[in-house]
Parts: structure tokens; sequence; C-alpha cells
């Protein structure tokens, strides 16, 4: 495709719930991001793939987020027993080469609504 | 620590007129910083970009100024256009992490 693609664009589970959230990257990009942004602020970083491995995951709040891109291309965010505070757009953004002044390409982002 | 600052929320200016939106960072260690543009229901979107090494960078209508001395980034917009209205995100890179601001909120009155 074109750009990064994410789906579902929205979803709405129950408090407790798991949730599992892809991205599609550009073709050949080796590197992916995913952020989480709450209403009025900006991205917030979760974890980092060059290509299959995870190079950084500091950015995961809890045990409760999980990333995987076994194949070095696409990746889901899983999230279990999902809370309220978890409501939030989850962004998937992918590089070419993921070095430091490697532009990011993102998604349109999934909507996440726990109730 | 790692903290990256806006100093207005919003901004409302005419079309045609020229648009300064600023950012104060903490991190004095950081050494890339990028603009981002984005619009309602999409992601961000690179704007342009400027190295620690750098005063200013300017792309299609667009400038950026460092000022490292004070820890302040801004972008200008000139002759602001309908299509410029979004919010505004600086970002800086620490490690392989890019760091956000609040992001500011360009109205642009026609």
């Amino acid at each position: 495709g074109a750009g990064v693609s994410q789906t579902p664009s929205n979803k709405v589970t129950e408090k407790g719930k798991y949730v599992e959230l892809r991205c599609d990257p550009i073709s050949g990009h080796t590197a992916l991001y995913w952020y989480r942004q709450s209403l009025g602020q900006g991205p917030e970083f979760l974890i980092y793939f060059q290509g299959t491995g995870a190079a950084d995951d500091s950015g995961l709040p809890n045990d409760r987020f999980f990333a995987v891109r076994p194949e070095g291309s696409v990746s889901t965010l899983k999230i279990q027993r999902t809370e309220r505070g978890d409501s939030a757009v989850y962004l998937c953004a992918s590089s070419s080469l993921g070095g430091r002044a490697d532009e990011q390409f993102f998604g349109p982002g999934t909507r996440l609504t726990v109730l | 620590g790692e903290s990256v600052g806006l100093h207005l929320p919003t901004l409302s200016v005419q079309e045609g007129d020229n648009s300064i939106i600023n950012c104060a960072y903490s991190n004095s260690a950081s050494d890339y910083f990028i603009w981002y543009k984005q619009e309602s229901g999409k992601g961000p979107q690179f704007i342009i970009d400027i190295r620690s090494n750098m005063d200013k960078r300017q792309g299609q209508r667009v400038t950026v100024l460092l000022n490292k001395t004070v820890k302040h980034l801004s972008l200008q917009i000139a002759a602001t256009q309908p299509g410029d209205s979004a919010v505004y995100f600086c970002a800086y890179t620490s490690g392989n992490q890019f760091y956000f601001g609040t992001g500011t909120s360009l109205t642009v009155i026609p």
C-alpha cells in the first residue's frame, strides 16, 4: 500500500477484555513504532521494532501491553485486561531504516474505547 | 528531565498572515528536532526537522528556528492557508524514542 494502515479504525470494548490492534507498515520499512495518544496530548512512545525484534520497549506502561512483529512487517499490539485508562488513539509509524533522523510515516491510528 | 512544552495551546491567524508556533524543551542533550502537523482523524505528518548544529532551516513556506541557549524551537509558516489548520507538535529524539509536546492548535480564519 501507499502508506501505513491500521485496523480497526475504531474499537470499543469492555473493561477486562483483551484487544488486538494491527499495523501494516510501508512495504520494505524495517523500523516500526507504536505510540499512544490521549485526547489533547502528543503521542507517547510505547515500543520500537527493528525488523522482528523489539529494540526498545521501555514505553510500554505495564505487562498488560505486549507487541509482536513476527515476520518483520505487520505488527500487532496486544492489550490484556483492558482498563478505562487505556482509552486512547493508538498510532503506528514506520521508517525505512529506523535511524534517529529517519522520517517516520504515521498511520491514521486506532481509536480504542474501554467502557 | 524529558519534557517538551509549547507556549500556546491555540493560535488563530488570518489567511495570508504568517504564523509562529513556539516550543520549549528541557533536555540540553537533545540534538534532533522535528515539527509535525496533525489533522483531525489522521496521524502526525512530518513537516520539517533541524539538527542541533543548525540555527535555522527552511522548507516550502515553513522555517524552523532553534535557539539552544534558551532551549527554544519555533515553526514559522508563511502566508498561512486554510489547509494549514491543524495541531502542530514539536518533538525531539533521545536514543530510539521520540518525545512529543502537547501541541498547538492552529486555526486559519478565511
